[in-house]
């Protein structure tokens, strides 16, 4: 069965440290990976999306990911973390195998200002 | 533009009630699904709609049940609910199933007392 691991629960940062948050699946065929964001209190939206090409992919509000296959991981980073930032992350894959999107179990993250 | 529209908002179920969510996209998407949020286990998905007319079993789909009669509506149906039930549900629709960006409704929150 497909699989996706995020290894941070819960993180806490200062405004404006560095954030690199941890996704890997597990499946060996070809995947669509995205990182959605959910606010407090609001619905999943959509922060990045990988699908083929550069395996480094810059979405909205400054965030990145990268996309290394030989490790199964499409982790999220941002430079220089805004207390708006704070919200939970959720790394999700598809598999043509399965036609279907797997989310993980998502990463909250808290900002200080 | 609407999106995505779930109703209700919230609902406080007693245990052995019928309970219909629903949900209703106006972007004309093919695939459609039905996610519970819970605390620590992120999103699981219940049941899937590739396309009108179709639907397809999810990671946690018993005491759920749906269907796909149209594009635009994907209602969820509990039987006899009961209080492991209690989640927060989202409804999400995308262009094809997987390959383009899943749009979220603002979710249910179900208590089921």
């Amino acid at each position: 069965a497909q699989s996706v691991s995020q290894h941070n629960h819960h993180v806490i940062l200062s405004e404006a440290a560095s954030l690199e948050l941890g996704c890997n699946y597990s499946y060996g065929g070809t995947v669509n990976l995205f990182w959605y964001v959910q606010y407090p209190g609001q619905h999943l939206q959509l922060l990045l999306k990988y699908f083929s090409g550069d395996p480094l992919v810059k979405g909205i509000k400054g965030f990145e990911a990268e996309f290394i296959k030989s490790k199964f991981s499409f982790n999220l980073r941002k430079p220089s973390v805004q207390w708006s930032d704070t919200a939970e992350y959720f790394c999700a894959f598809y598999s043509g195998g399965y036609q279907k999107v797997t989310f993980g179990t998502g990463t909250k993250l808290q900002v200080i200002p | 533009i609407a999106g995505i529209t779930q109703a209700p908002t919230s609902q406080i179920l007693a245990a052995g009630r019928r309970m219909t969510l629903r949900c209703t996209q106006d972007m004309r998407h093919n695939a459609m699904y039905w996610y519970r949020q819970d605390l620590g286990l992120g999103l699981r998905l219940i049941h899937y709609s590739n396309t009108a007319g179709t639907t397809g079993k999810g990671e946690v789909p018993d005491g759920y049940s749906v269907s796909r009669a149209n594009t635009d509506d994907f209602p969820l149906t509990l039987a006899s609910a009961v209080p492991s039930q209690t989640s927060v549900y989202f409804c999400a629709s995308s262009d094809s199933a997987g390959n383009t960006e899943a749009f979220f409704g603002q979710g249910t929150r179900l208590t089921v007392v």
